[in-house]
């Protein structure tokens, strides 16, 4: 495909259970975040890996969240025991790591935790 | 570290005319990136144009332009000749490049009434 892409596109889920998010970055692209953007407002750094290496996850609320992206192209976002205050959208976006350093975004999932 | 700020929540201007959308910046970085990100209700984040710091020259993408004001750290986002497709969310964001995730400001709501 041209574009990232993210799947599921929504995701209810109840209090306590586990999830996990899907990302397919651009082919070729070594670079790969993911960002929370709660309602209303702009994203939210979470983590940075350069192909297979996670070199930042500063930005992970707590150690319910957890990313992996084994072979250095789909990476999987997985929280686990949601609570409500993980409701937000998650968007991964890709880029190269030289250049001009713009990311490109996919379509992002809504989670909603009841 | 870095902080954006965007400090209109919402606009709205009547089809075909310009209106501009601000924002300030404060890094610490000596070289750094910055970016206008559209949203739309779908949405799927979008790049609208990006510019160097180190580049004097204002980037200019059609329709869009920016006025990068590099010692007053602002950064301003012109749409000429504007569009009902133009309505979204325009988020304004930095990034230091590299590993570094993007800052983004909260968002500007621009309405482009018929």
């Amino acid at each position: 495909g041209a574009g990232v892409s993210q799947s599921p596109r929504y995701k209810v889920a109840k209090r306590g259970q586990d999830v996990a998010l899907r990302c397919d970055p651009i082919s070729g692209h070594v670079s790969l975040f993911w960002y929370q953007q709660a309602l209303g407002q702009g994203p939210e750094f979470l983590t940075y890996f350069q192909n297979e290496a996670q070199l930042d996850k500063s930005g992970l609320p707590s150690d319910r969240f957890f990313a992996e992206r084994p072979e250095g192209s789909v990476s999987t976002l997985k929280i686990q025991r949601t609570q409500q205050e993980d409701s937000a959208v998650y968007l991964c976006a890709s880029s190269f790591p030289t250049g001009g350093y713009e990311q490109y975004f996919g379509p992002g999932t809504r989670l909603t935790v009841t | 570290a870095q902080t954006v700020t965007q400090s209109q929540p919402e606009m709205s201007v009547q089809e075909a005319e310009t209106v501009t959308l601000s924002c300030t910046y404060d890094t610490s970085e000596n070289n750094y990136y910055l970016f206008w990100y559209k949203q739309p209700p779908s949405r799927q984040m979008i790049l609208v144009i990006r510019q160097e710091a180190y580049k004097q020259q204002n980037a200019t993408e059609n329709r869009f332009s920016v006025n990068f004001q590099k010692a007053a750290k602002s950064f301003s986002l012109k749409i000429s000749d504007s569009q009902l497709g133009d309505t979204a969310m325009y988020f304004c964001a930095s990034t230091g490049g590299g590993a570094d995730g993007l800052t983004f400001g909260k968002g500007t709501h621009l309405i482009i009434q018929p």
